[in-house]
């Protein structure tokens, strides 16, 4: 069974201040990792889809770099605003029948 | 192209009441998914479809929840009797088939109250 944690559980940060978070998973056998966010009443929204040791992806203000060897991934956010705050989720993908095994996430609070 | 739809988006029941949930995933995708989001966890996968076959249920407890995907499309997903501990977000998801990397694409939930 996959074990995704994430740290921290929660946080809050001023508004224009830059953050990060992270996720750690187990390397053995590593597939793909999912960053989501997810804002209250809405649905979860794909953030990013990684694969690759060393990938760095990038969605605006939002970025997200991935280590496969020691098994982490981190999510840094530049100059937070408040629409950021949501919780960001990762997910540990392994192909064949089995679905997405998600952390508990990380709540972020954006303080204007 | 139309999303994820569920209803209803929140409902508010007494114990040992029953409630259903709904789910229409996306136009084409195969494969259909009921997560269980209690506040402070992460999403809990309850039961998988492929098309109108079940894959995963294995985390469903199956004495008071029962799902069903009849014609490989819309789904239910019901508990009955239901507790105060299925306080919860009910996520359904949906993706076109078992697919390279297993990106999911969500419906908003059905926030459950259980008093």
């Amino acid at each position: 069974i996959l074990n995704v944690e994430q740290s921290p559980q929660s946080l809050h940060v001023q508004e224009g201040d830059s953050t990060n978070f992270t996720c750690s998973f187990p390397s053995s056998n590593f597939y793909a990792l999912h960053w989501y966010r997810w804002e209250t009443a809405k649905s979860p929204e794909a953030l990013f889809v990684m694969t690759l040791n060393g990938d760095e992806k990038k969605k605006g203000r939002i970025s997200a770099t991935l280590n496969t060897k020691e098994g982490y991934s981190y999510l840094y956010i530049k100059g937070s605003q408040p629409e950021d705050s949501a919780t960001y989720l990762c997910a540990s993908y392994r192909p064949g029948n089995t679905p997405l095994v998600f952390g508990k996430g990380t709540r972020l609070s954006v303080i204007a | 192209e139309a999303g994820v739809a569920q209803s209803p988006r929140y409902k508010i029941i007494e114990k040992r009441q029953s409630v259903a949930f709904w789910c229409n995933p996306i136009s084409g995708h195969a494969t259909l998914y009921w997560y269980q989001q209690i506040l402070g966890q992460g999403p809990k996968l309850l039961i998988q479809f492929q098309n109108n076959g079940v894959v995963d249920d294995s985390q469903l407890p199956k004495d008071r929840f029962s799902a069903e995907r009849l014609k490989g499309v819309d789904s239910t997903l019901k508990i009955q009797p239901a507790k105060l501990e299925d306080s919860a977000v009910y996520l359904c998801a949906s993706s076109f088939q078992q697919g390279d990397t297993g990106e999911l694409f969500f419906g908003e939930g059905s926030r459950l109250t259980v008093l």
